[in-house]
This record gives C-alpha cells, sequence and structure tokens, in this order.
C-alpha cells in the first residue's frame, strides 16, 4: 500500500525539542489519524480529521498538536518532546463518507526522546 | 466512550490447528469491526472484517463472528501455518470517532 507513506521512519531527539511526523496520503482519503503503539497498550488514537481544516481530539492527545490544510497531508508536531512520548506512531487513513470503511496504515515512525 | 477487550493476549498453537482469538466491546452503537494482523516491525494490514448486519464472515482460513447481543466478536483461523505467527488486534467503530482498539494477541503457530 504504497498510497499512505509517513516519515521519517526513525527518529532520535531530546526532551524538549520540536518534532514534526509526517504523513502523506494519495487516495484522497477524507478521514486521517495519528495512532502511537506502545508495549501493552495497542494502539490508542492521538487526533483525527474528517477533512481539511476538522480536526478533534482522541484518546492521547496531551502533548500532541496537528494541522490539516491539504486533503493529503497531516502533519503530527510534539512540541516539546517528552520521554514518554518514545513510541511508535502510526498514520492511517479511510474514506468514510458513505459507511465505515476499513482503515490503511502507513509503515510507522519510530521515535525516540533521549 | 468505547471500550475494547481482547483475549487471550498470547496464544500458542501447534501448525494445522485452529486458532480463536476474542473480543468484547461495550459500546452498543458499535457498527463495524475490523481484524489487523501485525508482523513484527511492520504496519498493522487488515485481513477481515465485519458490519453489526451480518453474523459471520469468511475469507479462504479466516472467518470472524460477530453477536451483537453478547457485545462479543470473534476471529478464527483455521490450518493455522508459521506465517500467521503475528500480533492480531480487533477493533470496534461507531461511526462517531475513530477505532477502539483492542490490546492485541501474539499469536506463534509452531512447526
Amino acid at each position: 500500500d504504497a498510497g499512505i507513506t509517513q516519515s521519517p521512519r526513525y527518529k532520535i531527539t531530546e526532551t524538549g525539542r520540536q518534532v514534526t511526523l509526517m504523513c502523506h496520503q494519495t487516495w484522497s482519503h477524507s478521514y486521517m489519524f495519528w495512532y502511537r503503539q506502545d508495549l501493552g497498550h495497542g494502539l490508542r488514537l492521538i487526533y483525527y480529521s474528517a477533512a481539511a481544516d476538522i480536526t478533534d481530539k482522541g484518546e492521547v492527545p496531551d502533548g500532541y498538536v496537528v494541522s490539516r490544510s491539504k486533503t493529503e497531508n497531516f502533519p503530527l508536531t510534539l512540541e516539546s518532546a517528552t520521554r514518554s512520548q518514545t513510541s511508535v506512531y502510526f498514520c492511517a487513513s479511510s474514506e468514510q463518507r458513505v459507511s465505515n470503511q476499513p482503515q490503511h496504515f502507513g509503515d510507522g515512525t519510530r521515535l525516540s526522546i533521549l | 466512550g468505547e471500550n475494547v477487550e481482547q483475549h487471550p493476549s498470547t496464544l500458542s498453537v501447534q501448525e494445522g490447528d485452529s486458532a480463536v482469538i476474542k473480543c468484547t466491546y461495550s459500546d452498543s452503537a458499535s457498527n463495524y469491526f475490523p481484524w489487523y494482523k501485525q508482523e513484527l516491525g511492520k504496519r498493522p494490514q487488515l485481513i477481515i472484517d465485519i458490519r453489526s448486519n451480518v453474523g459471520e464472515k469468511k475469507d479462504q482460513r479466516i472467518a470472524v463472528t460477530l453477536n451483537k447481543t453478547a457485545k462479543h466478536f470473534s476471529l478464527h483461523i483455521t490450518e493455522t501455518q508459521p506465517e500467521d505467527s503475528a500480533v492480531y488486534f480487533c477493533a470496534a467503530h461507531t461511526g462517531r470517532r475513530a477505532l477502539t482498539f483492542g490490546s492485541g494477541t501474539r499469536l506463534q503457530v509452531q512447526p
């Protein structure tokens, strides 16, 4: 599924730094999502977006900021990184205008905060 | 909000045996239930899904059953093979927000 790409694949940064994870999809899906995956917690929703300029909080939004100026891009920013934000981050997209549709995931970004 | 519980957390079976993973959900408004397979270091990939107007769905060796009254759904894998070894996640969707995932089941198929 080359239709959704995340960058970078790996990132190491220090506490207090700002870091942005990129997500780009070529399907023109209306919905996009950010999840974090940690051992023992499965996939937890951070933020999601129903369309350009429409975003909403998920289960664990604190410390994160998102924007969606274009349908195909949904960047996730950690404004001041903390060690607890060390995780694997997955972006996903789906087309839900008609009914519930599957979500398709990117390859993930492994983020380490020292 | 929705809460999804998944059992067991680990499952080991012999090659050729069947494997069953069970999930329960809390929100009776949930109407879409996908299952994802995640191999080590890879993305979650959709393997099968079911909607609330259907009780069972099959795709070759994989099947999913849904009991709306009891609010639980299960993944059944028959004739397991070593390449079925992975982490499997169930999820539930109410149509109002994104998916709520279970905590995952690590399936190991012993050759």
